[in-house]
Formats: C-alpha cells, sequence, structure tokens
C-alpha cells in the first residue's frame, strides 16, 4: 500500500501557481519524498525528490515540512500541458527502487 | 533519441496466446522494470532486474517471466494470456544509487480478447 495521502483531484487556472499537497505521516528517516507525473497515455515522468530541504528545479519546487510528515508540490506557473496525475511516492532510493504508486492527484489546469 | 523504449506498442490477442513484449534503455542504467496499469489506472510494480539479476518479484503469476539478455534489455514473457492480463505495461529503467530517478517507457497495450 502507498504510504501517501493525496487529494483525488484539483483545478489551476492557467498561468497560475498550482500547489499539490501530500500527507506521508509515517515517513522513517532514510525515506525521501518523490513526485512523478503522468500526463494522459504517457508513461510516469520524473520531477522532483527531496529528503528534508526544499528542493527546486527547471520543473517545480518541493516544499517538505520540519517533521516531514507532509509536503506540497509547486508548479510555479502552471499551463495546459501540465494537465496530469501528480503522484507523490516516499521511497528509499537505493534500496530496489521500488515505487509504489497510489492513486496520486488528477491536476486540470484550465484556460 | 528514445531513452526507453518499447515494442510493441499495441499488442492484440487471443487468450490462451503466448506473448512478449521487449523494453531497450540507452541511458547506461543498470536497474531496469516493469509495471502494469490497470483499467482502474493504478500503477504496480511487477519485477526488477539489477545488472541482470532479479532484485523485485512481487505477487504476479508465473505466466510472467521477465528475462534480461544485458543490462540494457529487459522483456516480458506472458503465457497462455487471459483476460485479465490487459493492461498497459511500463518498462522503466534506472541507476539504482541516490537519486534513482526512474524514466519510464512509453508503454505497451496488451488486450487480450
Amino acid at each position: 500500500d502507498a504510504k501517501t495521502t493525496q487529494p483525488p483531484s484539483m483545478d489551476c487556472a492557467e498561468g497560475r501557481a498550482a500547489n499539490l499537497p501530500c500527507n506521508h505521516s509515517t515517513i522513517s528517516g532514510n525515506e525521501y519524498v518523490y513526485w512523478y507525473r503522468q500526463i494522459h497515455s504517457q508513461g510516469p515522468q520524473y520531477i522532483i525528490h527531496g529528503l528534508k530541504n526544499n528542493e527546486t528545479n527547471e520543473m517545480a519546487s518541493l516544499i517538505i515540512t520540519e517533521d516531514r510528515k507532509s509536503s506540497t508540490l509547486i508548479l510555479p506557473h502552471a499551463t495546459l500541458r501540465d494537465t496530469a496525475v501528480y503522484y507523490c511516492i516516499v521511497t528509499t532510493p537505493s534500496n530496489t527502487g521500488k515505487l509504489i504508486f497510489g492513486q496520486g492527484t488528477t491536476l486540470q489546469v484550465k484556460p | 533519441d528514445t531513452a526507453v523504449s518499447q515494442t510493441p506498442k499495441y499488442l492484440v490477442t487471443q487468450m490462451g496466446n503466448d506473448k512478449s513484449i521487449k523494453c531497450e534503455q540507452n541511458l547506461g542504467h543498470d536497474t531496469m522494470y516493469w509495471y502494469k496499469q490497470d483499467s482502474k489506472k493504478f500503477l504496480k510494480i511487477m519485477f526488477s532486474y539489477n545488472n541482470k539479476e532479479l532484485i523485485i518479484n512481487e505477487t504476479v503469476p508465473n505466466r510472467f517471466s521477465p528475462k534480461s539478455p544485458d543490462k540494457a534489455h529487459l522483456n516480458l514473457h506472458i503465457n497462455s494470456l487471459e483476460l485479465g492480463d490487459s493492461a498497459v505495461y511500463f518498462c522503466a529503467s534506472s541507476q539504482l544509487t541516490s537519486p534513482n530517478e526512474q524514466f519510464f517507457g512509453p508503454g505497451t497495450r496488451l488486450t487480450v480478447l
């Protein structure tokens, strides 16, 4: 079973920031938070990951709370092409690499 | 250049047949995976190979047999296909060290009639 809880769906206006929350209250000290997304009919795509510090890359920012029990993925300027299912996954990166996908959040970006 | 490729993209077959799906990665990764996405869109890990050695083998019927001839290839052979095997199968690869970012292929949509 997935160790994370996400809202099933969210809407966002094009050009605005999309903030996707994730709860992972049972996260262990050596587990990272990963975010992937799946655009319709395509394979999942890695977005970002973090341990305890906030992270930013060209796609998104990841904000992890101090107690590490929750995190937020931020797409700063959402476009229609960001419409996808977003998955928050908690795992240890150098174990078997196993990703356990939950239901994710379906983000609909609207014009 | 496609990083992770799968063939075929679509596969339609009759119950009871045997079929194979091929996967190749040109990223130089040491680990490859097979995932299954069913009609309800749940993505589930099936197998993983690290340097041609099986490291993940989830509760999958033994009709499914992965084969890794080398680090760049991981094929999935399915015997005696059943209706419930209809799904999209995704191959992925990664380097099994941090950050272990996984790169996914485009998927193979298998339909069993």
